[in-house]
């Protein structure tokens, strides 16, 4: 299969808290990749950490990555309705990316 | 910049019909690729160019499916004949260095009934 496994596949959380997103790979990746997707829309690129990084921030977005585990995790912190949305880790291997199955955040008001 | 831009946005057609995507990178990007999105597979890769020359095809499913692409401004997937498990959403995604960040297109909504 070209995916791998992200958990949850769904969560729900009111607006202020903060969402957890794992994602876990098999084989040996070049960089990591997170994206985001709204409904009906294309994916956008959010945030990548490379191999030999563990930790990266963006804004509100933190995210970690343990090579000897094989997985990341994508934090948001401090939700707003407007992050509501599908997010996917994409891993970089040789020449292509492959996504994950996605996770699907919906924030209430 | 105008982004990677695909059409049509929205395809109906019938069982056994010709169906050709189009797509336009982002201009000085080398690197294309066509993924395939539905609710049961997810985004699955179906094959990539690098300065205009397929690399990977392995993702394509079956010889119905070719993908072409002419010069660096334009590429083509092309189904015949289609049919109705071929409804999916085909993104086009460009980059301007294999490795590094994906830039999506809006997609194209197909539906074969």
């Amino acid at each position: 299969s070209q995916q791998g496994e992200e958990d949850p596949q769904a969560l729900s959380i009111q607006e202020g808290e903060n969402a957890t997103m794992n994602c876990s790979y098999k084989t040996s990746i070049n960089n990591l990749q997170w994206y985001r997707q709204n409904s009906g829309r294309g994916l956008v690129h959010l945030i990548l950490i490379r191999s030999n990084e563990r930790e990266k921030h963006s804004g509100r977005l933190r995210v970690t990555l343990d090579t000897s585990k094989k997985s990341s995790s994508l934090l948001i912190t401090a939700s707003r309705a407007a992050d509501t949305a599908s997010y996917f880790c994409a891993r970089h291997n040789t020449d292509k990316l492959i996504f994950g199955t996605g996770t699907r955040l919906q924030v209430f008001p | 910049d105008a982004g990677v831009i695909q059409s049509p946005r929205h395809e109906v057609t019938e069982m056994g019909q010709e169906v050709t995507l189009r797509c336009k990178p982002i201009s000085g990007h080398n690197s294309l690729f066509w993924y395939r999105q539905t609710m049961m597979r997810g985004l699955e890769l179906l094959i990539y160019f690098n300065n205009n020359v397929p690399i990977d095809d392995s993702g394509m499913p079956e010889d119905r499916f070719s993908a072409k692409m002419p010069n660096a401004s334009f590429s083509t997937l092309k189904i015949q004949p289609s049919e109705p498990r071929d409804s999916a959403v085909y993104f086009c995604a460009s980059n301007r260095d294999s490795t590094g960040e994906l830039f999506f297109g809006e997609g194209s909504r197909l539906t074969v009934l």
